[in-house]
């Protein structure tokens, strides 16, 4: 079945470095959409892509949508404490469209 | 605002127990659908429904039951609570159309233990 990967699964990082996660598909999305939770927290919604090399900034956070539109990346830049949380991509499920396939997350921990 | 709202945010059950998580939407969301989170595996579906009186299985749904009466409620029910079953559940709704694929908005979770 269609599978939603990430890489790393956890990053301890220094509060000011960068952090980098990586989401890879098995099938070509139409979108793919970025969620972060908060430790104990629920996952909400920070950003959605739809085409092909698309990036686009939210102030620190970078999101990149590759250009096969199977692969996508969440760039921080000098990251703070409040960015702790676990980061997951979702895509549409290639055979229900209008549900979404979420990869297992990448944890951030940010050292003060 | 409420957003979707599920109760309770706690629950701890016997093996074989029968219970109902709640969830409600008060953004008018034809798109409703439940999800466990265990460690390491991310979220999984277990069920999800485009409008009222329509629901269907995702990955997981073995052990669960729902049901969309109206747009707003969509009710997950535990049938003979299993210790597999401990997660924590999420509710989550969506402006979803046949032609967007919307936004998901969660609720704060249910966190449950089966003894």
């Amino acid at each position: 079945g269609q599978q939603v990967m990430q890489i790393p699964q956890y990053q301890h990082v220094q509060e000011g470095e960068d952090f980098t996660t990586y989401c890879n598909s098995s099938t070509t999305l139409s979108n793919i959409q970025w969620y972060k939770q908060r430790p104990g927290g629920h996952p909400v919604f920070l950003i959605q892509l739809v085409k092909s090399g698309e990036v686009k900034k939210q102030k620190r956070l970078t999101f990149q949508f590759g250009e096969a539109k199977k692969n996508s990346s969440l760039h921080i830049t000098a990251t703070q404490t409040t960015d702790v949380g676990t980061y997951f991509c979702a895509g549409p499920d290639f055979n229900y469209g209008q549900n979404f396939v979420f990869g297992p997350g990448t944890r951030l921990s940010v050292l003060p | 605002n409420a957003g979707v709202t599920q109760t309770p945010k706690f629950q701890v059950l016997k093996t074989g127990q029968s219970m109902t998580l709640q969830c409600a939407q008060d953004m008018n969301h034809e798109y409703m659908s439940w999800y466990r989170q265990d460690p390491g595996m991310g979220l999984r579906l277990i069920h999800y429904s485009v409008g009222a009186g329509i629901t269907d299985q995702g990955e997981v749904p073995n052990g669960y039951n729902v049901s969309r009466s109206t747009t707003e409620d969509f009710p997950l029910r535990l049938l003979s609570a299993a210790p597999s079953q401990t997660s924590v559940y999420f509710c989550a709704s969506s402006p979803w159309t046949t032609t967007n694929t919307g936004e998901l908005f969660f609720g704060e979770g249910s966190r449950l233990t089966v003894l």
